[in-house]
């Protein structure tokens, strides 16, 4: 299968950092994808991996490692905004679709 | 750039009557538009990917002649949901992506639907 894990909650302070993880299964790996989703609306895309590494947006960074299977979404000075839902999806090359995981709820509290 | 737009936002009807929802893109062409399905507190289940021009391509156990799918253009694919049901009650999610293969997935703000 393509079973892509992550944590279901994550419960954090305004201002602090937290880290989301995700593994999948490496054969076929295409690409991954973080979206975010607040409740009742669409997820909005967050970042693209396929090399190995870090790619920074502003407080948003996310790391792949292609031989572990695994990223992370690091979410840096937390507002309470960023409340909400958090996708790793993944694209696996055998037919191009994006597979979810079941997302991450990241509670911001004040 | 990439929007997508879907239509309606919500929508409420009863048992056993059609219900079409609108998916568009509104300023790129998308090749390839998917529709997605997600329950309450659940990830994105994918139903179906359509091409411009050609027979959707739906995903295991879902049906085709329940979810009628019909990508007649560049910008606009539909999802008709026939004879709905009150287990169809459901978010109902479209993406548009520019290009074939390895592409960035552009969401659409999602309809939710009620089957009375």
């Amino acid at each position: 299968g393509q079973n892509i894990d992550q944590p279901t909650e994550m419960t954090a302070t305004e201002g602090a950092i937290v880290q989301i993880n995700c593994t999948y299964q490496t054969s076929g790996f295409n690409g991954l994808f973080w979206y975010q989703q607040h409740a009742g609306e669409a997820p909005t895309f967050l970042s693209y991996n396929v090399l190995d590494g870090l790619e920074e947006k502003g407080r948003f960074s996310s790391f792949l490692s292609r031989s572990k299977g695994y990223s992370y979404l690091l979410l840096k000075e937390l507002q309470m905004k960023d409340s909400a839902s958090y996708l790793c999806a993944v694209l696996f090359s055998n037919d191009y679709k994006l597979s979810f995981g079941a997302g991450t709820t990241v509670t911001v509290r004040a | 750039g990439a929007v997508v737009s879907q239509h309606p936002s919500r929508v409420i009807c009863k048992s056993g009557t059609s219900v079409k929802i609108e998916c568009r893109s509104l300023d790129f062409q998308a090749t390839t538009m998917f529709w997605y399905r997600q329950f309450p507190k659940q990830s994105l289940m994918l139903m179906a990917t359509s091409n411009e021009g050609s027979k959707a391509t739906y995903e295991q156990g879902v049906e085709k002649d329940k979810f009628l799918i019909n990508h007649a253009s560049l910008t606009l694919s539909t999802l008709t949901v026939t004879s709905a049901h009150p287990e169809d009650s459901s978010f109902y999610i479209c993406s548009a992506q520019p290009g074939q293969g390895v592409d960035t997935q552009y969401f659409g703000p999602g309809t939710r639907l009620t089957v009375l």
